[in-house]
């Protein structure tokens, strides 16, 4: 059975801390996107990170990619309340035509 | 210059109702989706369409009916709306199969 699997399902951090979001999945993929949704909004794209080792900045927060152990990283540097989100991974699956979306990450940062 | 916008935003409506949702994109993208979140903010993909071709129609009751009249628009239609239909539905849209997807505003459906 295709798995994407978010860890932790929810976070509530303090400012100024620094935490990983784990995306791993169970199937052969060589493409892997973050998104971000905030409360009541639709999702964004945050990086797509497209082959073995990528790893993709932007401001506080870091995505990386290792397709051999099928895990993707984002990891938040000195978080700010402003990132307080849902934090969404999705998988290309190699062989079909599917994007397979992870249940997401609620993130909430405390001022 | 919404890049995709959808219609009605929100709708409210009784069980045994058909409704529509609308769906159009301006990016010139040859891929568009529709997916369903639920109160749990899981995002599941419901349908899929390249050049106006269904390419992803997934574990969905066939109350739910897509319908993609060019390459710019997506539209779904529900028969016969149950409890359980009450969700946020997004439509995206991707250049290509499987690229990176830009979703609309969502729309809220409520089923009284």
């Amino acid at each position: 059975e295709l798995k994407v699997e978010q860890n932790p399902l929810f976070l509530s951090m303090q400012e100024g801390k620094n935490y990983t979001i784990y995306c791993n999945y169970s199937t052969t993929s060589d493409r892997l996107y973050w998104y971000r949704q905030d409360p009541g909004k639709s999702l964004e794209s945050l990086f797509v990170l497209l082959s073995n080792g990528a790893v993709k900045q932007e401001g506080r927060l870091m995505a990386s990619l290792d397709t051999k152990a099928r895990l993707s990283t984002l990891h938040i540097t000195a978080a700010v309340h402003d990132l307080s989100a849902t934090y969404f991974c999705a998988v290309d699956i190699k062989m079909d035509d599917k994007i397979i979306f992870g249940k997401g990450t609620r993130l909430h940062i405390l001022p | 210059d919404t890049a995709v916008s959808q219609t009605p935003k929100y709708l409210v409506t009784q069980m045994g109702n058909d409704k529509s949702i609308k769906c159009e994109q301006n990016l010139g993208h040859d891929t568009m989706y529709w997916y369903k979140q639920d109160s749990k903010k899981f995002l599941k993909i419901m349908f899929s369409y390249n050049n106006k071709e269904l390419i992803i129609n997934e574990t969905v009751p066939n109350r739910f009916s897509p319908k993609s009249p060019d390459k710019a628009h997506l539209n779904l239609h529900i028969n016969s709306l149950e409890l359980g239909d009450s969700a946020v539905y997004f439509c995206a849209s991707s250049r290509q199969l499987k690229e990176t997807q830009y979703f609309g505003p969502g729309t809220r459906l409520l089923v009284l």
